[in-house]
């Protein structure tokens, strides 16, 4: 199994739907979660973290499952200015420098 | 504040040929990383730093060196190029060991 995996998609969505996209992770001792968004040809930014009672930033709501070992992301009222590869991001456990990345989701969303 | 700024932007190289790119961050980050990004993979981590002076090997270091010598710059070295190491490099720093802020990356082709 890999570390972290998620389905690439693409996800082709009208405008004002709503989308889900989800990623599993290998390693039970995870401790930290993130949604990072990367736009074409552009760096990867941080978009949200992920807690472990599920959180909301306006029209994206982020959830953990830590015993099925899956984070999800929910993106509502989806705008065009909403695609772009979404980074499932998890970091192994204290004292680790080091994330790891899945390969990505890539949502367009349509007119 | 510039943020994390890389140079250069683009290079070609020929196989064999060294080349050091530059990442600079202007916001007194202790922590500082260089990663690899190719098509059907995850960002994978080359090289990083905890702080001035300090270097340590990520996921994949082998072909790389890095340099720490200011807290604000952080290089990575080609010292004979191949055509393995053709990617975007994207680096990144930040103030915790989980955030990241991502230059806009460089994009290295060797033929």
């Amino acid at each position: 199994r890999k570390e972290v995996e998620q389905d690439p998609g693409p996800f082709n969505v009208p405008e004002g739907a709503t989308v889900a996209f989800n990623c599993t992770y290998s390693n039970s001792a995870s401790q930290s979660f993130f949604w990072y968004r990367q736009d074409c040809r552009k760096e990867p930014k941080l978009l949200m973290s992920v807690y472990s009672s599920g959180n909301e930033d306006g029209r994206f709501t982020a959830q953990l499952n830590r015993a099925s070992q899956y984070i999800s992301l929910l993106i509502r009222d989806s705008k065009l200015s909403d695609s772009a590869t979404y980074l499932c991001v998890v970091k192994p456990g204290a004292g680790s420098y080091q994330l790891t990345f899945g390969k990505g989701t890539k949502l367009s969303v349509i007119p | 504040n510039a943020g994390v700024t890389q140079t250069p932007k683009f290079r070609v190289l020929k196989t064999g040929q060294s080349m050091t790119l530059l990442c600079a961050q202007d916001m007194n980050h202790e922590y500082m990383y260089w990663y690899r990004q190719d098509p059907g993979m995850g960002l994978r981590l080359i090289h990083y730093s905890v702080g001035e002076g300090t270097t340590a090997k990520g996921e994949v270091p082998d072909g790389y060196n890095v340099s720490r010598l200011k807290k604000q710059n952080f290089l990575l070295g080609l010292e004979s190029a191949a055509p393995s190491q053709t990617s975007v490099y994207f680096c990144a720093s930040s103030p915790t060991d989980f955030m990241r802020y991502f230059g806009p990356g460089t994009r290295l082709t060797v033929t």
